[in-house]
């Protein structure tokens, strides 16, 4: 059974890039047709998808974000990571990954990473 | 864009009753409709994928209906379980992906 599990650090100053690294289990990160995404969550709002690989490298960003996200996959390690560059407190939230196949809904879901912008 | 908007934000619906949430699109996304749950803590769950096939596992009390820009997810008989929020997600623009703000259904 799939399994996606988040980590990185809880806690990045402002103006810094935040990394966070997704572990997939169960399954093969270069399975045909799936791709692996981020969506975050701040606190007491609703879900906003930031972008999602391909395990080819192929990457799909949300316009809001693109000009400070980078995903990236390693197939060696069975992960993929987010980078998201000139943080600000506004970039507070959880932070999930998820896997979905085609262009087609989230399946299956990370339980999630809080990460706090503050100096 | 495409901007989803649920309605009502907040449903207050006593256990075993039924409840009708809703989703609309700002322009068609055909058939390409999810909906999530939420529980406080949790990450979100598949509920319905294509509109209106249930994920594996979920409950039969689950439905969902609706394509184009107008959209539904029914919960026959409410339980304890249920109350959380839940969103809609459009997937017909990949690549990029919307939710709605979501709808939390309360115990009344």
């Amino acid at each position: 059974q799939l399994q996606l599990q988040e980590s990185g650090p809880g806690l990045v100053k402002p103006s810094e890039t935040l990394s966070l690294t997704c572990t997939v289990s169960g399954g093969s990160i270069s399975s045909s047709s799936y791709y692996w995404g981020w969506i975050r969550q701040p606190p007491g709002k609703g879900l906003e998808w930031i972008g999602s690989i391909y395990y080819s490298g192929s990457t799909y960003y949300n316009p809001s974000l693109k000009s400070r996200v980078t995903i990236s996959v390693d197939t060696s390690k069975n992960q993929f990571s987010l980078k998201l560059s000139s943080v600000t407190a506004a970039d507070t939230a959880v932070y999930y990954c998820a896997s979905h196949y085609g262009d087609d809904a989230f399946d299956i879901w990370g339980q999630g990473t809080m990460v706090t912008v503050s100096s | 864009e495409i901007v989803m908007t649920q309605s009502p934000a907040t449903l207050s619906v006593s256990p075993g009753e039924r409840a009708t949430l809703s989703c609309r699109a700002s322009q068609s996304v055909s058939s390409n409709l999810a909906w999530y749950q939420q529980k406080p803590g949790q990450a979100p769950r598949l509920l319905i994928y294509g509109a209106s096939t249930r994920a594996t596992g979920i409950p039969a009390r689950f439905s969902g209906s609706g394509s184009g820009t107008e959209f539904t997810l029914t919960i026959s008989s409410l339980q304890s379980e249920d109350f959380a929020v839940y969103y809609c997600q459009q997937y017909n623009n990949w690549p990029l992906y919307t939710f709605g703000q979501g709808t939390k259904l309360e115990i009344k």
